[in-house]
């Protein structure tokens, strides 16, 4: 089982561009949820979703925005990236028999310039 | 508001244990977790507690008073791989984590 994955690993973008960060889960987990994790911050939660079909926004929607077309995809796109857009961005899941504890992808680093 | 606090940094010797403090202040509560996170890597789940009292799970046990809004992790016969960040959270009204900035735990032989 693969769990959660996430694409791409990192990535270098150009102040401006769009860009959008892949999520998918094999858990068929109901809820899902996009982070981006800063030094000396906590994670901060961007947008989550608690069903297919469903969305809602986060601490920090701000220049992003998601879809849920089905359970286990959960993209994140910058519309026009800036460079404090520039983090550590981290999916996870949650749901399952396994209990309310989320489930992290390995996250993709992303500098803006 | 809504706040959780635990140190940036600690530094703990092999072999011995260590106690990692978080306090909250959230809107509802629903539970309380800690995750590890090594450098680089993503967090991965240690425990959960929802009532009061100690969770005890094999080298980690968690504590949580809910009316003193505190929380401790405790670590045992520490390892050197145990040397990461250890994230709080708390689940708040709306079943949304809200994390602590993490402690870095240094171990030295």
């Amino acid at each position: 089982t693969a769990g959660i994955t996430q694409a791409p690993t990192s990535q270098i973008l150009a102040a401006g561009r769009s860009m959008t960060l892949r999520c998918t889960q094999d858990m068929r987990h109901n809820a899902m949820y996009w982070y981006r994790q800063d030094l000396g911050l906590g994670l901060r939660l961007i947008h989550y979703s608690n069903t297919a079909g469903t969305t809602g926004k986060g601490e920090v929607p701000d220049g992003y925005s998601v879809s849920r077309a089905n359970t286990d995809d959960f993209p994140l796109t910058l519309a026009s990236a800036v460079p404090s857009q520039t983090s550590v961005y981290f999916c996870a899941s949650r749901g399952g028999e396994g209990g309310d504890e989320q489930f992290f992808g390995p996250g993709t680093r992303l500098t803006v310039l | 508001g809504q706040n959780i606090d635990q140190p940036t940094e600690m530094t703990a010797t092999e072999g011995a244990i260590v106690q990692i403090n978080c306090t909250y202040q959230t809107s509802g509560f629903n539970g309380l977790f800690w995750y590890q996170q090594h450098a680089g890597e993503a967090p991965t789940f240690l425990s959960y507690n929802v009532l009061d009292g100690l969770e005890e799970k094999g080298r980690f046990s968690s504590f949580l008073s809910r009316s003193k809004g505190y929380s401790y992790l405790l670590l045992k016969e520490l390892q050197m791989k145990d040397s990461a960040s250890y994230l709080c959270a708390v689940m708040d009204s709306n079943y949304q984590l809200i994390w602590g900035a993490g402690t870095k735990l240094i171990i030295k032989p």
